[in-house]
């Protein structure tokens, strides 16, 4: 059983489209970050988020924590090429929010790829 | 400030040899986790690790795998009589505090494959 399931999995676009990616669960997380992989190389964290409700915004992308946190979206404007890559979820579950807060669950990802 | 450094980047190893996979923290950081990434699946937890002790093994193997992180000198992820199903990227991360709430920094991890 996935924890956080990511939709969709796979996703092409033109450059200069709109985009966005989902990350759900039916459990909930103290905290969740999303983070971007490229091949061949490890992922590379873009945000946290530890409100429910909260958002973040990292120049042409933005991040949605649910306001229950089971759940987050990453909102991309104007895609680019150098977009392109693996997009990770990953959280804390609440119930290991304590002595376990250190594991965390991953979602198998979006792949995305922007075509110039 | 070098980010987090795993070496070596691709591994190739039979059926029955012994894999070592290492792993650099970020300076002054003193808790180092390792993840396993399967093909088609995504990053699981391996072990917890601060300078000379195990915290937390439970997402490794309890055959084969073994884990480490000595007084001087970088964690090794050793893992024994490698089978195919051992072949995967594995990734290292280090924090300055406990926890993951603010998230990790990442190697560039090693590809693991057997042959």
């Amino acid at each position: 059983t996935q924890l956080l399931e990511q939709s969709p999995q796979f996703l092409s676009i033109q450059e200069g489209e709109n985009l966005t990616v989902y990350c759900n669960s039916s459990s909930v997380f103290s905290s969740l970050q999303w983070y971007r992989q490229e091949p061949g190389e490890g992922p590379v964290l873009l945000v946290t988020v530890v409100t429910g409700g909260e958002v973040k915004k990292l120049k042409r992308l933005t991040f949605q924590f649910g306001d229950a946190r089971k759940d987050s979206s990453l909102h991309i404007t104007a895609a680019q090429p150098g977009d392109t890559g693996l997009y990770l979820c990953a959280g804390v579950l609440k119930e290991n929010s304590g002595g376990s807060n250190y594991k965390l669950t991953f979602g198998k990802g979006t792949l995305l790829t922007v075509n110039p | 400030n070098a980010g987090v450094m795993q070496n070596p980047r691709h591994l190739v190893r039979r059926r029955g040899q012994e894999a070592r996979l290492r792993c650099s923290p970020m300076k002054g950081h003193s808790h180092v986790y390792w993840y396993r990434q399967l093909p088609e699946e995504g990053l699981k937890f391996m072990v917890y690790l601060q300078k000379e002790n195990i915290i937390d093994e439970s997402g490794m193997p309890k055959e084969r795998f073994s884990a480490e992180f000595p007084k001087e000198g970088p964690s090794i992820l050793r893992i024994q009589q490698v089978v195919r199903g051992d072949s995967a990227a594995y990734f290292c991360a280090s924090s300055p505090i406990l926890g993951a709430d603010y998230g990790y920094t990442f190697g560039s991890g090693t590809r693991l494959t057997v042959v």
